[in-house]
């Protein structure tokens, strides 16, 4: 059984300011990891993913950094605001295809 | 447009009674996958189908089948609903079963067991 986790399970932030939260993974049979938000009444959204030790991807005010050997990724949101409220999951895959995920970090972000 | 269309959004069944969630896409991939989430959990993978082939999860229970009569439609029959069945069932889709493709979510079936 792979085990993902997340931390932390929610946040409450007041808009502007920057957050971060993070997805530990295994660090064997390593593949991709797979970031995504989901908004409340909408479908998962999928943000970045990730394959090699070291990526780094942005989309806007959100990046997130890759170590596979030691199994983290981190997600980064510079300057929140509250449209960036939803459930952020993480999704690790092996070479098989199939995805494991986390519980997810439930971002609040207040006006 | 939505890709991947999800009906109903809510579905409320009695224990026991039979019941069907639909899935379609409009992306044309091969694969489709069925995912439960029970509150705050993270999704879990029921099985997924590629192309034809149907994959299912050695700890999916057997009251959990699935139909892909093409590949736009997929569905979920559970045949025998219990209360631990009530949760947020997620279609998603991705156009080849490799670990770096993108997986494409519906907006999910909450279904409600009486």
């Amino acid at each position: 059984i792979l085990n993902v986790e997340q931390s932390p399970q929610s946040l409450h932030v007041q808009e502007g300011d920057s957050t971060n939260f993070t997805c530990s993974f295994p660090s064997s049979n390593f593949y991709a990891l797979h970031w995504y938000r989901w908004e409340t009444a909408k479908s998962p959204e999928a943000l970045f993913v990730m394959t090699l030790n070291g990526d780094e991807k942005k989309k806007g005010r959100i990046s997130a950094t890759l170590n596979t050997k030691e199994g983290y990724s981190y997600l980064y949101i510079k300057g929140s605001q509250p449209e960036d409220s939803a459930t952020y999951l993480c999704a690790f895959r092996t070479n098989a295809g199939k995805s494991t995920f986390g519980d997810g970090t439930t971002l609040t972000v207040k006006p | 447009d939505a890709m991947v269309i999800q009906n109903p959004r809510y579905q409320v069944t009695q224990f026991g009674k039979p019941v069907t969630l639909s899935c379609s896409q409009t992306l044309n991939h091969n694969v489709m996958y069925w995912y439960q989430q029970k509150s705050s959990q993270a999704p879990k993978l029921l099985f997924h189908y590629y192309d034809k082939d149907f994959n299912n999860e050695a700890d999916t229970p057997d009251n959990f089948q699935s139909r892909r009569p093409n590949t736009s439609f997929c569905f979920l029959d559970i045949r025998s609903p219990g209360l631990g069945d009530a949760a947020m069932y997620l279609c998603a889709t991705s156009r080849d079963w490799t670990g770096e493709e993108t997986q494409y979510f519906g907006p999910g079936t909450r279904l409600l067991v009486l």
